[in-house]
């Protein structure tokens, strides 16, 4: 059963480093999504993705991340210069449709910056 | 906008017995909504999901859930818990986004289960 699959599944970075998390979503899917789930907290909707444009943003998504994808099977989260509070577990997600709504999950990268 | 509000943080049961997780949404659309699992370091799986067919839905692993519109509620239920349904168990609604499709998923809160032998 194909699934979502992230890399690196840890990744430590000092602050005010750059870093990029990366995901493979399911490939006949057309929406893509990123979560993160700060240690003990909900899951939190950062960012959809259709159609090679952001459809919608949360405020935590500010002009410190970006998301792109690059070569149609690949979809990044890019965080420019990592603060301390970006310390979280990132969860990227694909749908086949938005009308259907199901959202696979990947593993998940655990981001730790020191 | 949308919320979704589990009543308990943490349940406990015995194995063997029932298992009810509560969940209550405030939508001001027609919502889906979704019970989703998280096992120790895993990701999140789907458990199941409503998008206005029937009421009663059917998940995986024996679990169900009952849409009613008059309490705005979705609890999960089990007959009969098993060791390996302790994790943790996220109610999600997601609404209309126009012409995008619906959107984001909005969890609640989570509800950890713990199943004692």
């Amino acid at each position: 059963e194909p699934e979502v699959t992230q890399t690196p599944s840890h990744q430590v970075t000092q602050m005010g480093q750059e870093v990029i998390l990366r995901c493979v979503p399911i490939s006949n899917h057309l929406y893509f999504y990123w979560y993160r789930q700060i240690l003990g907290q909900k899951v939190e909707f950062l960012v959809s993705f259709y159609n090679n444009e952001i459809s919608e943003k949360s405020e935590i998504f500010d002009d410190q991340f970006s998301v792109e994808r690059p070569d149609g099977s690949n979809f990044t989260l890019k965080i420019r210069s990592t603060k301390l509070e970006d310390s979280a577990m990132y969860f990227c997600a694909s749908g086949r449709e938005a009308i259907t709504d199901t959202q696979y999950f990947g593993p998940g990268t655990r981001l730790t910056v020191l | 906008a949308q919320s979704v509000t589990q009543l308990d943080s943490h349940v406990s049961v015995s194995e063997g017995t029932p298992v009810l997780l509560r969940c209550n949404y405030s939508s001001s659309y027609s919502p889906s909504l979704f019970w989703y699992v998280q096992h120790p370091n895993k990701g999140l799986q789907l458990l199941l999901k409503y998008t206005s067919a029937a009421t009663l839905v059917k998940g995986i692993n024996g679990f169900e859930a009952e849409f009613k519109k008059s309490e705005t509620s979705f609890h999960l239920t089990k007959p009969s818990a098993h060791m390996s349904d302790a994790a943790e168990y996220f109610c999600v609604v997601t609404v209309p986004l126009g012409y995008m499709g619906r959107r984001a998923l909005t969890f609640g809160s989570g509800t950890r289960l713990q199943v004692q032998p």
